[in-house]
This record gives structure tokens, C-alpha cells and sequence, in this order.
């Protein structure tokens, strides 16, 4: 059991320039959850999936778009990336009637 | 919307006492209430919880004591070790969301002076 994986580990990208963070769990969980944790704000909810093909906004949406591509994965796009987006990026997953949320290992962003 | 505020942001202690770090939440009727702990450059890890029909829980040295009156809930460390340091998550659930979105304080740093 990898638990939940992100790719990649880190990245660094330029002003306007686009990417997707992947993640994906193999714990057959229905919900996932992408996270932003900046200094001294704590994690903060981008998006949240309940299960395989939908989506709900978090705190913090804009400039982002997600895709729960099946019950594994879900994906986290920057289309034009900007500088306030450099941050650590976690996926989490939950499992159908339970609290716990499990964490990946995170993907760190820096935007130039 | 909810908020989860955190005190304190940092917290010193010597080897061998304790800690306590206080989370207080706005949405009454919130009902799920974990504690992270994430060492440097590391995942958050769930190290316990409390829902909202229980007043405190223990686990070893960790316990979670909730205040739903007051709407407050905290952490207590006893014994510190350094290996108890690390950043401190508070966080809570709304059951308003009905969409399972939690709601995290910003953190604590926890620092155990050998």
C-alpha cells in the first residue's frame, strides 16, 4: 500500500507557464482533497472531490482547475501560473464514512 | 464563513513539561476535531482527534480536551520530548459544509528545549 503519492516532488515554473500536479491513492477512498500551505496560513482547501466525477470549490479556487479522473486520481492544473502561487501543494484522501483525512507527501512549487 | 483561530504561533518548552495549544472555531455546530503534527518537510500526520460528543480523549502523552460552550478545543503535551517537536495543526469540521471541508488553524511551532 503506497497510500497517497504525488508527482512531482517539486517544481519550479515560470510566470504564465502551465502544469498539473498529480495525485493518487490506493486505498479505495471515495473523497480527495487539494491543499495549499503557505507560511503562517496553515493548509487552506482548494478543491474537494466527494467522489469519481465531481467537484467543489474550496477557500481558495481561483486560478486552478481539477480533475477526478476515477476513483484514484485527481489531478490539480495551474493554467497560467503566477508568483502567489508558489507554495507546498497537498493531496489528501478520505475514506466513505469516516473523519480521517490521509495526506501525500506534497509537491513544493516555486513560481518565478 | 468558519474560522479556526490557533494560539499561540510558537511555544518553547523545557524537556520534561508540558505544552498546551488552544484552537478556537466559530461554527457551533462543527463536530469533528483532529490534531496534526508536521515535522519539516514532512506530511501532515493525524496524531488524534475528537468528535463533538466526547469532552476529552488521551492517548499516551497526547490528549484533546473540546469546550463546545466556549467553542474551544486544545491539545496537551505532557512530558515533552525533542522529538515532539514540530508544527501543530488544529482543525475542524462544519457540519454545515455537509461536504466534508475542513477548516485548519494556522499552526503552532513547537519547539523542545534539551
Amino acid at each position: 500500500n503506497a497510500g497517497v503519492t504525488q508527482t512531482p516532488k517539486f517544481q519550479v515554473l515560470k510566470t504564465g507557464q502551465s502544469m498539473t500536479l498529480q495525485c493518487a491513492q490506493d486505498m479505495n477512498h471515495n473523497s480527495m482533497y487539494w491543499y495549499r500551505q503557505d507560511p503562517g496560513m496553515g493548509l487552506r482547501l482548494i478543491y474537494y472531490s466527494a467522489s469519481e466525477g465531481t467537484t467543489d470549490k474550496g477557500e481558495v479556487p481561483n486560478g486552478y482547475n481539477v480533475s477526478r479522473l476515477n476513483k484514484r486520481e485527481f489531478s490539480l492544473r495551474l493554467e497560467s501560473a503566477a508568483p502567489s502561487q508558489t507554495s507546498v501543494y497537498f493531496c489528501a484522501s478520505r475514506r466513505g464514512g469516516s473523519y480521517e483525512q490521509y495526506f501525500g507527501p506534497g509537491t513544493r512549487l516555486t513560481v518565478t | 464563513g468558519e474560522n479556526v483561530e490557533q494560539h499561540p504561533s510558537t511555544l518553547s518548552v523545557q524537556e520534561g513539561d508540558s505544552a498546551v495549544i488552544k484552537c478556537t472555531y466559530s461554527d457551533s455546530a462543527s463536530n469533528y476535531f483532529p490534531w496534526y503534527k508536521q515535522e519539516l518537510g514532512k506530511r501532515p500526520q493525524l496524531i488524534i482527534d475528537i468528535r463533538s460528543n466526547v469532552g476529552e480523549k488521551k492517548d499516551q502523552r497526547i490528549a484533546v480536551t473540546l469546550n463546545k460552550t466556549a467553542k474551544h478545543f486544545s491539545l496537551h503535551i505532557t512530558e515533552t520530548q525533542p522529538e515532539d517537536s514540530a508544527v501543530y495543526f488544529c482543525a475542524a469540521l462544519p457540519s454545515t459544509s455537509g461536504t466534508y471541508k475542513y477548516i485548519f488553524g494556522t499552526g503552532t511551532r513547537l519547539k523542545v528545549l534539551a
